[in-house]
């Protein structure tokens, strides 16, 4: 089974920032879009972000524009999730997930990193 | 973008059916076949169960059916087993690079 392991969450000051990080040795980043996709404790899931596979187009939800940032090293093989101006609203199991296709749905999930925001 | 609309809850006893519905608009679910649907159990990562509508990925078992009509996308679980009891969650590609994920069903096994 695909793995994919997400990292890097951790407990942050309101206004704060943090890095997450998601990395496979089982495919390329580069042949396949990449999304970071969130749940709040308790709640939903909500759709973040999305770098496709050129790495050049990179898409955002309203919620987080101007504050997260998406990008990745080909290199290493390895996704990020650059979140600054944390907000306590942004508490929330991250997950990073591959495309099953452009638009489509999307068929390889992280086991998820929690971001907690808090004073 | 607005959360599609799901039932907060449905259930069935062991061997009955039972279908979730999800609804959102022409801009999304009635204008695009890109619906899935995602089984999340607790403490887990979602899970691909539909794609476009209706297909689904290797290994899904075939009890698990996806339809559509206009701005309402359904799912249905047939023949109810005891580890289909989790939270069933729909998604639309919303156009313009957005994505949409409904407000989440919770199926219970009687």
């Amino acid at each position: 089974q695909v793995q994919l392991v997400d990292s890097g969450g951790g407990v942050v000051q309101p206004g704060g920032s943090l890095r997450l990080s998601c990395a496979t040795s089982e495919f390329s980043f580069t042949t396949c879009g990449m999304h970071w996709v969130r749940q709040a404790p308790g709640r939903g899931l909500e759709w973040v972000t999305v770098i496709w596979a050129d790495g050049r187009h990179k898409f955002y939800a309203d919620s987080v524009r101007g504050r997260f940032t998406i990008s990745r090293d080909d290199s290493k093989n390895t996704l990020f999730l650059q979140m600054s101006s944390l907000r306590d609203d942004d508490t929330a199991m991250y997950y990073c997930v591959k495309e099953r296709a452009p638009f489509d749905g999307f068929n390889i999930w992280g086991r998820g990193t929690k971001v907690t925001v808090s004073s | 973008q607005s959360a599609l609309t799901q039932p907060p809850s449905a259930s069935g006893s062991p061997g009955q059916s039972v279908t979730i519905s999800c609804t959102g608009t022409s801009s999304d679910v009635g204008g695009y076949n890109y619906v899935s649907w995602y089984q999340q159990h607790p403490g887990k990562a979602p899970k691909l169960m539909i794609y476009q509508v209706n297909k689904r990925p290797s290994g899904v078992p075939d009890r698990f059916s996806g339809s559509k009509s206009d701005n309402t996308a359904s799912l249905t679980v047939s023949g109810l087993q005891a580890e289909d009891e989790a939270d069933y969650y729909c998604s639309s590609y919303a156009g313009n690079n957005n994505w949409v994920f409904g407000t989440g069903t919770t199926v219970t096994i009687l």
